[in-house]
């Protein structure tokens, strides 16, 4: 079945530290989404990256659509970081639901 | 910043009681959604709505589980008969164009059903 498969884990940084997530996912898609969920809950879009590469600040994100899978990066980290990043696919098939993974949960220490 | 808005942040109902979900989506969005959270896992799609119908819906999303738009600016999820697996992280999201574009998702309502 359709999959979403995020790696690593678990991280956990110093703050100044750069990292790399990745998310990889099983079969062709329209679009793909980056959000982070902050320690009180909420999910805040990163990026809305059905390819290429795209950048905000200290975040930028690839999208490789033909080899499947994407990657946040996170240069400089701080505290503020802390939290789960999820990525959303939305297959393609017409469907009109994104399906996340199971989440990096990153901690920044300070 | 325009944003969605969730009512309320938390919920504590009994088993077998009925709940309503308030979220105002952005306004000139077009598709909502519903996703829920169980405490610690991913996050999951429960239903779309666009035109004033439901476009899909998941199969989490049964009987008891209905949506509404009952004016041009609420759209609310109502469980009828809530379960103690009906706990919950509630997130209303909306979206211009559907998936096709970025989803904007509200700070959830927390449910817990005792």
């Amino acid at each position: 079945g359709i999959q979403v498969e995020q790696s690593p884990p678990d991280l956990i940084l110093q703050e100044g530290a750069n990292s790399t997530l990745r998310c990889n996912f099983s079969d062709s898609v329209n679009n793909l989404q980056w959000f982070h969920q902050n320690p009180w809950g909420q999910l805040i879009n990163l990026f809305y990256i059905p390819s290429g590469t795209k950048q905000n600040g200290r975040l930028s994100a690839t999208t490789v659509a033909t080899e499947r899978y994407s990657l946040l990066y996170i240069s400089s980290s701080q505290t503020t970081d802390s939290g789960v990043y999820f990525c959303a696919v939305d297959f393609k098939g017409g469907s009109e639901k994104l399906v996340f993974g199971k989440g990096t949960k990153l901690t920044v220490n300070p | 910043e325009p944003e969605v808005t969730q009512t309320p942040s938390h919920q504590v109902t009994q088993m077998g009681q009925e709940v309503i979900l308030r979220c105002v989506p952005i306004s000139n969005h077009l598709y909502f959604y519903w996703y829920r959270q169980i405490l610690g896992q991913k996050v999951e799609f429960l239903v779309s709505f666009y035109n004033n119908e439901i476009s899909e819906k998941s199969e989490i999303f049964d009987d008891q589980f209905s949506v509404e738009r009952p004016d041009g600016s609420n759209f609310t999820l109502k469980i009828r008969s809530t379960k103690l697996e009906d706990s919950a992280m509630y997130f209303c999201a909306s979206s211009l164009g559907g998936t096709n574009e970025k989803l904007f998702f509200g700070s959830g309502t927390q449910l817990s059903v005792l």
